[in-house]
C-alpha cells in the first residue's frame, strides 16, 4: 500500500471533457505538489500546495489541497489532447524530508 | 536543464553482478533522491540524502546501497543485482522546504 493513493489509475476522455484526479492519504503533508511525466522523461513540476483549503489555478487546470492536508486533487477543464501524460501527485510529510510519490494517473486525451 | 545528470543512461548487466548508477547536480542542492519507476507503481523512493554522508532508507530500500561523499554526486549502488531490479531509475534534488523537485532523465536499467 503506497502512502498516496492516486484514482484512478487510468483516464480516457474526448478533447473539450472535463476530469478530476485524485490524490488521497492518511498521513498530514506539510506540502504537496503534482508534477506531469512525458515518456522518456523525468517528472516536471506543474504546483505546490501548502495551506490547507489552498486552491490555485493554472490555466485550465485547477488545483486544491484539503482542508485536513491529507489529500488533494488536479482538475482539468476543457481537456486537450496536449494534456495527455502521465500525472503524479508528491507529498514531504509534516515531520520529514522525504518526498514521496502516488502511483499516478494515466490521462488519454483523444481529438 | 534541470542541473542534474544520470549515468549510464542505459545499461544491461548480469544477475548478481554489482551496478552502480551516478547522479550528479550542479546547483548545490542538499536534498537528493532515488526512486524507481514501474508500470503501475509510479516513482518509488528507494534512498534520500539530506546532506553529505547523511543518508536514509525510502519504502524500497532491500537490496539498494547509497553514498554521497560530496554535495554534487549521490550513487547508487546494487550490490548483487537480480532480475527485480530491472526497472528505470530517476535521481532528482531538491533546495531546502517546499521546493521543486528536478529530475534526473533516468537509467534505464536490465538485469538478465
Amino acid at each position: 500500500t503506497q502512502l498516496l493513493e492516486q484514482s484512478p489509475q487510468f483516464l480516457s476522455i474526448q478533447e473539450g471533457e472535463n476530469l478530476t484526479v485524485y490524490c488521497n492519504s492518511s498521513s498530514v503533508f506539510s506540502s504537496l505538489q503534482w508534477y506531469r511525466q512525458e515518456p522518456g522523461e523525468g517528472p516536471v513540476l506543474l504546483v505546490t500546495v501548502v495551506t490547507g483549503g489552498e486552491v490555485k489555478k493554472l490555466k485550465r487546470l485547477t488545483f486544491q489541497f484539503g482542508d485536513a492536508r491529507k489529500d488533494s486533487s488536479l482538475h482539468i477543464t476543457a481537456a486537450q489532447p496536449g494534456d495527455t501524460g502521465l500525472y503524479l501527485c508528491a507529498g514531504t510529510e509534516a515531520a520529514g524530508n522525504k518526498l514521496t510519490f502516488g502511483g499516478g494517473t494515466r490521462v488519454l486525451v483523444k481529438p | 536543464d534541470a542541473g542534474i545528470t544520470q549515468s549510464p543512461r542505459h545499461k544491461v548487466t548480469e544477475t548478481g553482478t554489482p551496478v552502480t548508477l551516478r547522479c550528479h547536480q550542479t546547483e548545490n542542492h542538499r536534498y537528493m533522491y532515488w526512486y524507481r519507476q514501474d508500470p503501475g507503481h509510479g516513482l518509488r523512493l528507494i534512498h534520500y540524502s539530506y546532506g553529505v554522508k547523511d543518508t536514509d532508507k525510502g519504502e524500497v530500500s532491500d537490496g539498494y546501497s547509497v553514498s554521497r561523499s560530496k554535495t554534487e554526486d549521490f550513487l547508487l549502488t546494487l550490490e548483487s543485482a537480480t532480475s527485480s531490479q530491472t526497472s528505470v531509475y530517476f535521481c532528482a534534488h531538491r533546495g531546502v522546504g517546499a521546493g521543486e523537485a528536478f529530475f534526473g532523465q533516468g537509467t534505464r536499467l536490465t538485469v538478465v
